[in-house]
């Protein structure tokens, strides 16, 4: 079984701060790690796959850095908005199954 | 967009009956999973299942689960003898091809509540 754990468990910003969160993840039998969006009532959504040591990807203001080596991941938002408010979820795939990490919980304070 | 779809939305079941979560998924998807979430805990595997065979099933996924293929658009997880801490959120997820890289899409999730 592997560990994966993300921190913050949750976080409070307000509308137009910037924010980051981590997860960690073991460096051994990694294939991939995963970032999935999750509103409340509706399904996790896929935001980034990422396999590389040094994988930076981006998609509007969210973007994700990655570290193979050292086991961790970043998820960045850059000017939060409410509706970014939601828990973002990270998944080791080991290349049978996905890993997730608890979550971290973010709400945007308008 | 193709979605993954899953019925019941909330299934309330009593101690000791059977359940059956259905899932229908992506239609070019070769590979199925099924994960839980009990209450305030993290997302747990259960299992995964491709060319109509179990690939990884995790502990949990004991002799009570059972996953069918039935007739090639749906997936279902049955549980024969439900527990109270069966109890949870239950998340269908498909994916492409089990190769690095390939996202998983889930279903918007069962919520089975046994008494």
């Amino acid at each position: 079984i592997l560990n994966v754990e993300q921190s913050p468990q949750s976080l409070h910003v307000q509308e137009g701060d910037s924010t980051n969160f981590t997860c960690s993840f073991p460096s051994s039998n990694f294939y991939a790690l995963h970032w999935y969006r999750w509103e409340t009532a509706k399904s996790p959504e896929a935001l980034f796959v990422m396999t590389l040591n040094g994988d930076e990807k981006k998609k509007g203001r969210i973007s994700a850095t990655l570290n193979t080596k050292e086991g961790y991941s970043y998820l960045y938002i850059k000017g939060s908005q409410p509706e970014d408010s939601a828990t973002y979820l990270c998944a080791s795939y080991t290349g049978n199954q996905f890993y997730f990490g608890t979550g971290t919980s973010l709400t945007v304070i308008p | 967009e193709p979605e993954v779809t899953q019925t019941p939305s909330h299934q309330v079941t009593q101690m000791g009956q059977e359940v059956i979560l259905r899932c229908v998924p992506i239609s070019n998807h070769l590979y199925f999973y099924w994960y839980r979430q009990i209450l305030g805990q993290k997302v747990e595997f259960l299992v995964s299942f491709y060319n109509n065979e179990i690939s990884e099933k995790s502990e949990i996924f004991d002799d009570q689960f059972s996953v069918e293929r039935p007739d090639g658009s749906n997936f279902t997880l049955k549980i024969r003898s439900t527990k109270l801490e069966d109890s949870a959120m239950y998340f269908c997820a498909s994916s492409e091809r089990d190769r690095v890289g390939t996202e998983a899409f889930f279903g918007q999730g069962t919520r089975l509540t046994v008494v």
